[in-house]
């Protein structure tokens, strides 16, 4: 599978301020990216598909213009998370989808929102 | 149809005993099975992943079993150690699109 770097690993905002969480293929170009959140002791829950050189696919009920995804290039996508706010407070996880089809993901970003 | 269900939500596992998690699903058009694993605080990590043509696949103590018929699929962990206490995902997926995961079992391996 690929490697995949996520960062930062945790970050604290204010609320109103926005937040940038990157995550790198480090060695495999990836066409696609999908992000995830994930509250505690639950599952992971899909936010988005992202296609290098294409908007994103958002899943129903995710914001778009809250979750900026942004995958300029074949190695670089990137979740902003704008007016954070509390309930915005998450582990948010980034995968990348191999040559094999296979997943790999993120270490993930814990976000809080104070 | 496109759920995957899981359970147990929780296990308790004697060191050395056999930790079995199962997952089932609706969606005949899926053609990949993962097992994840994950700590708190780190994403999850890929265990072991199985296609339909095979019934079963095995890496080390971590076998897939797999039902096609059944629609069913299973993680089994022979020798379970204190180290395998984490949450357990199973997912599945129609090649080269999303993953859809399971609700996630949380194993604890007592000593």
């Amino acid at each position: 599978g690929a490697v995949v770097s996520q960062h930062p690993s945790w970050v604290i905002c204010k609320s109103g301020t926005s937040v940038k969480i990157e995550c790198r293929s480090l060695d495999f170009q990836a066409t696609t990216m999908f992000w995830y959140r994930q509250f505690p002791k639950q599952s992971l829950m899909l936010m988005a598909t992202s296609n290098e050189g294409s908007k994103a696919t958002y899943e129903q009920g995710v914001e778009k213009d809250k979750f900026l995804i942004n995958h300029a290039s074949l190695t670089l996508s990137t979740l902003t998370v704008t007016s954070a706010h509390p309930e915005d407070s998450s582990f948010y996880i980034c995968s990348v989808m191999g040559r094999d089809y296979g997943y790999t993901f993120g270490s993930g970003t814990r976000l809080t929102v104070v | 149809q496109q759920q995957v269900k899981q359970s147990p939500q929780s296990l308790i596992v004697q060191k050395g005993g056999i930790s079995i998690i199962n997952c089932a699903y609706e969606n005949t058009a899926f053609d990949y099975f993962p097992w994840y694993q994950q700590f708190p605080g780190k994403g999850p990590a890929l265990l072991i992943a199985i296609r339909p043509d095979v019934s079963e696949k095995k890496e080390g103590r971590f076998t897939i079993s797999f039902n096609k018929s059944a629609k069913q699929f299973s993680l089994h962990i022979m020798d379970s150690q204190p180290g395998d206490s984490a949450t357990y995902f199973c997912a599945a997926s129609i090649r080269g699109n999303k993953l859809v995961f399971g609700a996630g079992t949380i194993l604890r391996v007592k000593s």
